[in-house]
């Protein structure tokens, strides 16, 4: 079983619907979480850490299920320009970064 | 301008032509590494470097030498090239370990025949 699980994709959704997707991690100790954002043969950019108590910027919310060992983002109002690959990034407890494969987001227009 | 840069951004080589990726940060942070990205898979790491002089080895070490002579510079010297070594290459940098934000360079796509 891998450490940080993503479905990969790709979804596919209309411009400005709502789109949310998950992330597992299998370490329950696990420190810190975190969305990166990473469009086609470019560098990873982080988006967004993810908190316990849930946290928001803008149209994208990202939450934290400690119990599940999940965690998710949701995308609201999407945008064309949301289109990329969105990475789950798990910061382990011996604080090494763990990084999932990416969930693959295209936006139609 | 705040940047990590890598070069060449793209190689194509062949079997054992020894090859050196050079990686640049001007933001004079004390932390670089060196990924990997494959198809289906999460970025791995290489190496790291907690500062000059101090380097260590990542999940993916093997076939992989790396420097840290001066703060700003953390080449990925690879020796003797294999075709599982063809991969997206990513530098990273961050203030010191544990920072939460890494600055990534744009990337380098090797390829070994």
């Amino acid at each position: 079983r891998k450490e940080v699980e993503q479905d990969p994709g790709p979804f596919n959704v209309p411009e400005g619907a709502t789109v949310a997707f998950n992330c597992t991690y299998s370490n329950s100790a696990s420190q810190s979480f975190f969305w990166y954002r990473q469009d086609c043969r470019k560098e990873p950019k982080l988006l967004m850490s993810v908190y316990s108590s849930g946290n928001e910027d803008g149209r994208f919310t990202a939450q934290l299920n400690r119990a599940s060992q999940y965690i998710s983002l949701l995308i609201r109002d999407s945008k064309l320009s949301d289109s990329a690959t969105y990475l789950c990034v798990v910061r382990d407890s011996n604080y090494q970064l763990i990084w999932g494969a990416g969930t693959k987001l295209i936006i139609k227009p | 301008e705040a940047q990590v840069t890598q070069n060449p951004r793209y190689l194509i080589t062949v079997t054992g032509k020894k090859l050196t990726v050079t990686c640049s940060q001007n933001m004079n942070h004390e932390y670089m590494s060196w990924y990997r990205q494959d198809p289906g898979l999460g970025l791995r790491q290489i190496y790291y470097s907690m500062n000059v002089e101090v380097t260590d080895k990542g999940d993916v070490p093997e076939g992989y030498k790396v420097s840290r002579k001066e703060k700003r510079n953390f080449p990925l010297i690879l020796e003797s090239p294999s075709p599982n070594q063809t991969s997206l290459y990513f530098c990273a940098s961050s203030p010191r370990e544990y920072q939460n934000t890494q600055y990534f360079g744009p990337g380098t796509r090797l390829t070994v025949l």
